[in-house]
């Protein structure tokens, strides 16, 4: 069963940069897309953008100027840092994956989310 | 970038009820590349039901998505207690893929 697992800090100061990692287990991350879905708190899901196993990426147009993704197959992980953080990037931040490896925007593994929140 | 809207906001029902709820969306969805998702307080969205109406893996048959172009509707046939919850519905016919405000389907 794949598991997914975000991991990094709760609490980033304004104008610094929010870096996560999502773990992944019970499967390979070679041959899927890799998602960042984020859910203000009280809100609804904004989609983040994607990465592949071999690195190409698709960002959010509203977020692009300060997403980088990257993955490490080796520690079958993959990465999301956003840089410039405001108090609107105060979010639970989701990782994700599709369930078939041709698919990047249907998702059926999530990680169970981490919380975090920009402020001074 | 599409815009989908939820209606309603939020659903007051019993259980065994039929639930009806509803996704516009601001211009046709591609190839009614529409999906969606349940979501219990604290924890991650689940995966219900992509392309409009196939359900996803081990989704009950009491969930049913049906719609094309602008408009598309998940019914759930006879509400059961752990059905209460927040439904998100998904496009992504084109990037950015976006998401609707969600409808809360609340214990009447």
């Amino acid at each position: 069963q794949v598991q997914l697992q975000e991991s990094g800090p709760g609490l980033v100061k304004p104008s610094e940069t929010l870096s996560l990692t999502c773990s992944v287990s019970g499967g390979s991350i070679s041959n899927y897309y890799w998602i960042w879905i984020r859910q203000p708190p009280g809100k609804g899901l904004e989609w983040i953008g994607y990465i592949s196993y071999s690195g190409n990426t698709n960002y959010n147009p509203s977020l692009k100027s300060r997403v980088t993704m990257s993955v490490d197959t080796s520690k079958n992980q993959f990465s999301l840092k956003l840089s410039s953080v405001t108090a609107a990037d105060t979010a639970v931040y989701y990782c994700a994956r599709p369930f078939n490896y041709y698919d990047s925007s249907v998702y059926y593994y999530w990680g169970q989310g981490t919380l975090v929140t920009v402020s001074s | 970038e599409i815009v989908l809207t939820q209606s309603p906001g939020t659903l007051s029902l019993s259980p065994g009820e039929r639930a009806t709820l509803s996704c516009g969306a601001s211009q046709s969805v591609s190839s009614n590349y529409l999906a969606w998702y349940q979501q219990k307080p604290g924890q991650a969205p689940r995966l219900l039901i992509y392309g409009a109406s196939s359900r996803a893996t081990g989704i009950p048959d009491r969930f049913s998505g049906s719609g094309s172009g602008t408009d598309f509707t998940l019914t759930i046939s006879r509400l059961e207690p752990e059905d209460f919850a927040v439904y998100h519905c998904q496009q992504y016919g084109s990037s950015p893929l976006t998401f609707g405000g969600g409808t809360k389907v609340e214990i009447k």
